[in-house]
């Protein structure tokens, strides 16, 4: 059971628009910020969104992250199919004194 | 180029202990807070704990408490996370990862991980 809870699974159309949410607490988002990791089959995550909605150099402007109290949603704008990975979301949790992770949500693009 | 290269694959018995190194490079290693990060097969990430370079301080996750042991040598600028009692649940990808973009933030998000290093434990 993770800390932050994300939906399994997402999914949507090449062009669409799709968001994964990601909930927590006062604890961990509610009091820190939240970051966002892609991962493909094989590889090393990657970092999409840190600092609730700032991206890394070279992460396209489709990508962008919001928070809102003690929950935080990545949404992805013209969906493609090299989109399709895995993403999670994470934060530092006060209580736990670490980092805590979403369980990740698998994106499919139809 | 900013980056981290860990050691390769291990395969241990239950009950042994690993040591995983990572390599760090293109950045000045104490300066920054190095994390590990389990994956086991199909699952997602757990956070196992931190080192900061600088004087050694650790943080371990709850879980890892007491059976896992991180350390930096900073004349290699290299991380090491030590792992010990395997067991089968334990059979996992561990990668070490650092925030290069922020000094001394340890609450950080990561921008650099190493490859991963694939641990299996058999009994």
């Amino acid at each position: 059971q993770s800390v932050l809870t994300q939906p399994p699974s997402a999914s949507g159309t090449p062009g669409q628009r799709v968001t994964i949410s990601c909930s927590g607490s006062s604890f961990n988002i509610g009091s820190n910020t939240v970051n966002w990791y892609q991962q493909f089959p094989g590889t090393a995550p990657k970092l999409l969104i840190y600092r609730n909605n700032q991206r890394p150099s070279g992460v396209p402007d489709r990508f962008s992250g919001s928070k809102s109290g003690t929950s935080g949603s990545l949404a992805i704008s013209g969906l493609q199919s090299e989109d399709e990975a895995d993403y999670y979301c994470a934060a530092w949790d006060d209580s736990l004194t670490g980092q805590v992770f979403g369980g990740g949500t698998k994106l499919t693009v139809l | 180029e900013v980056q981290l290269v860990q050691s390769g694959a291990e395969v241990k018995k239950s009950g042994a202990t690993v040591k995983i190194s990572c390599k760090a490079s293109g950045y000045t290693f104490s300066d920054y807070y190095m994390h590990w990060v389990q994956q086991a097969p199909g699952k997602g990430l757990e956070w196992m704990g931190l080192i900061d370079p600088e004087d050694g301080e650790t943080t371990y996750a709850e879980k890892f408490q007491g059976r896992v042991t991180i350390t930096a040598d900073t004349s290699t600028d290299t991380g090491y996370m030590e792992l010990s009692s395997l067991r089968s649940e334990d059979t996992a990808v561990y990668y070490c990862a650092t925030p290069s973009y922020s000094t001394s933030c340890y609450t950080c998000a990561f921008d650099i991980w190493g490859q991963g290093t694939m641990v299996t434990v058999s009994s």
